[in-house]
């Protein structure tokens, strides 16, 4: 039971190159997040969906697109990569209170 | 909206000591409250939640937290600390269980 994949777990861009983060579950959970961390400020949510072909804006969603078009798949698209989403990129699903993090992707941004 | 302020960003203490890391948010509403731990290159993973109930919320790894709702602090403490809890603890908000706040976090060091 692999539970919540990233990949890929590194990349490195230059500025206006696009890239998509794929985060997979197996735990058949309806709700899945997409997060960035930043030093200093803890986790901040970027989109989340409750349950296939929907999706929300959380607190910091520019520069960002999601998908899911499949249950156990949520996309996060990056269409003009920018310096400042230099990050660590989280995705989570939730089965009752409960989030199940990835390990995370390391994104650059040159 | 809820918003999660965490006192210290980093506590050393020494094995077998006591620790406790602090926890105050603020919101309009009743909330769920969480501790999460993150060890390095690795995820988020939940140590304890307060959903409602008993005010004193028991852990893993001997972890607890106590809810005070008028002082508005959720509080994670553990007794005897070993070098294995060297870690950044997070503690989260919710009140509805989608919009979740982290605070900043808290690097806690064991040392030998």
């Amino acid at each position: 039971n692999a539970g919540v994949t990233q990949t890929p777990k590194f990349r490195v861009l230059k500025t206006g190159q696009s890239m998509t983060l794929l985060c997979a579950q197996d735990m058949n959970h309806e709700y899945m997040y997409w997060y960035r961390q930043d030093p200093g400020m803890g986790l901040r949510l970027i989109h989340y969906s409750v349950g296939e072909g929907t999706t929300a804006k959380g607190e910091v969603p520019d520069g960002y697109n999601v998908s899911r078009l499949k249950k156990q798949n949520f996309l996060l698209g990056l269409e003009s990569a920018a310096p400042s989403q230099t990050s660590v990129y989280f995705c989570a699903s939730r089965s009752g209170t409960d989030q199940h993090f990835g390990d995370g992707t390391r994104l650059s941004i040159l | 909206a809820q918003s999660v302020t965490q006192l210290d960003s980093q506590v050393p203490v020494f094995e077998e000591a006591p620790v406790e890391l602090r926890c105050n948010y603020s919101s309009s509403v009743s909330v769920y409250l969480f501790w999460y731990v993150q060890y390095p290159n690795q995820g988020l993973q939940l140590l304890l939640k307060y959903l409602s109930g008993s005010t004193l919320v028991k852990g893993i790894n001997g972890f607890e937290a106590e809810f005070n709702k008028s002082q508005t602090s959720f509080h994670l403490r553990k007794p005897s600390v070993h070098i294995s809890d060297t870690a950044e603890y997070f503690c989260a908000v919710t009140y509805n269980n989608n919009d979740m706040r982290f605070g900043a976090g808290t690097r806690l060091t064991v040392k030998p």
